[in-house]
Formats: C-alpha cells, sequence, structure tokens
C-alpha cells in the first residue's frame, strides 16, 4: 500500500557538521514531495519541495534530493545549528488534482549535540 | 506574513463533551485541513475543504465533523468527545486548485479528553 516512512526515527549531529535526513516512499505514481520541520511547540513549517521530474533542488543550507529508482528522499542541512533542533517530515503527493490528499512520513527528530 | 490561527493552545474536556476547535487563515486560501498528531503515527488527514460548505473526508473521519461556512474559517467538531481523541490538532491551509501548493500551519491544539 501507499506509504512514506523514514529510516531513522532520531538523528544525533555534531554542530557544524551536515545532517542528512532520509525518507522511502512507496508509491511510484508520487509526483511532488515536500520536507516540513518542526520545533517543539509549534505547527510544522514547509522547508523545501521537489517534483518528480527533478532528482536535486537546493535552498539556504539545504538541498533535497530525489531517487526515483529506489524511490528514496532524503534531506540535507549543510552546516548544522542548533536551531535546526526539531523534527523533520517528509511528504508525498500524488497527482494534480486539487482534492489529492499529502501523505505525511512519521518524522525524524534532528538532535544536534554541541 | 501568512497565518494560521486555532483558537486553543491546549484544551481539556470531559469524555462526552461536544467540542469545538476553530481555525483562522488570513491568506484568502482555498484549502483547509485538519489533521491530527499523535506519536509513532505522524499527521493523519481527517477531513478538508477545497471551498465554502465543501469538505472532504480524509483518511480518518470517524467521530469527527467539520463546517466551512465562510472561506477563512475551519471548524472540526467532536460531536461527544472519546479519550482516544485526545491529540495533537493541526490545522492548515493551502491556495488554488493544484496540489502543488505548500500547506501553511497553525501551531496546533493539544486536546485532552478524560
Amino acid at each position: 500500500g501507499e506509504s512514506v516512512g523514514l529510516h531513522l526515527p532520531t538523528l544525533s549531529v555534531q554542530e557544524g557538521d551536515n545532517s542528512i535526513i532520509n525518507c522511502a516512499y512507496s508509491n511510484s505514481a508520487s509526483d511532488y514531495f515536500i520536507w516540513y520541520k518542526q520545533e517543539s511547540g509549534k505547527g510544522p513549517q514547509f522547508i523545501i519541495d521537489i517534483r518528480s521530474n527533478m532528482d536535486k533542488r537546493q535552498g539556504q543550507r539545504v538541498t533535497v534530493l530525489l531517487n526515483k529508482t529506489v524511490k528514496h528522499l532524503s534531506l540535507q542541512i549543510a552546516a548544522t545549528q542548533p536551531g535546526d533542533s526539531a523534527v523533520y517530515f517528509c511528504a508525498e503527493n500524488i497527482g494534480v488534482n486539487r482534492d489529492d490528499k499529502i501523505i505525511f512520513g512519521k518524522g525524524t527528530r534532528l538532535h544536534i549535540l554541541p | 506574513d501568512v497565518k494560521v490561527t486555532q483558537s486553543s493552545r491546549y484544551l481539556v474536556k470531559r469524555t462526552g463533551e461536544k467540542v469545538f476547535l476553530e481555525c483562522v487563515q488570513d491568506m484568502d486560501h482555498e484549502n483547509m485541513f485538519w489533521y491530527r498528531q499523535d506519536p509513532g503515527l505522524g499527521l493523519r488527514l481527517i477531513y478538508f475543504s477545497y471551498d465554502v460548505k465543501m469538505k472532504e473526508k480524509g483518511d480518518i473521519p470517524e467521530g469527527y465533523s467539520v463546517s466551512r461556512e465562510k472561506k477563512e474559517r475551519f471548524s472540526l467538531i467532536l460531536e461527544s468527545a472519546s479519550t482516544n481523541q485526545t491529540s495533537m490538532y493541526l490545522c492548515a491551509s493551502s491556495r488554488g486548485t493544484s496540489a502543488y501548493n505548500e500547506q501553511f500551519f497553525g501551531p496546533g491544539t493539544r486536546l485532552t479528553v478524560l
């Protein structure tokens, strides 16, 4: 069935190092993917998105990589900072209709070590 | 700045009570969503609406209803609250008719049903 999941529930990274958060999806028809960041006590916040006709997209300190062959999505955060501590969700969408749903993964908690 | 607000951050209710969770967005978005977020389960879609007076069931609509009388407001109703509805409830909105649109989330309402 359809699912969006994460390889690791918790990731600990040294401050200043790069972080890589992984996500696997099972539906080959998914054509749009999003990464969200959720800080403690707040709602999820959009970080970056990518469409299925791309394999890489860069933002400010973040890069999303999409490998459709193995149905894998990753979020790379460069020079991780204490403010990056949060839970990160990947999400996928199928189709372009207005009533299509976005399916969220369960989340990975990123912990920054001093 | 885009803004989604929810009427309460914390709410405690008793079993059998009728509960109203209110969500308001000031971005003139067409689409609005209600999710619940539980540890280990991620975000699950309860209901969504893509127009005034329109509503669609999400993945877990049982025990809930919604109301969208005005474009900016989307209410989630628990007709008779039960303890298994203790959860974090998140409202979101997005613009337009395309699924390729970012969802903006509110801060969430943590509901406890005793």
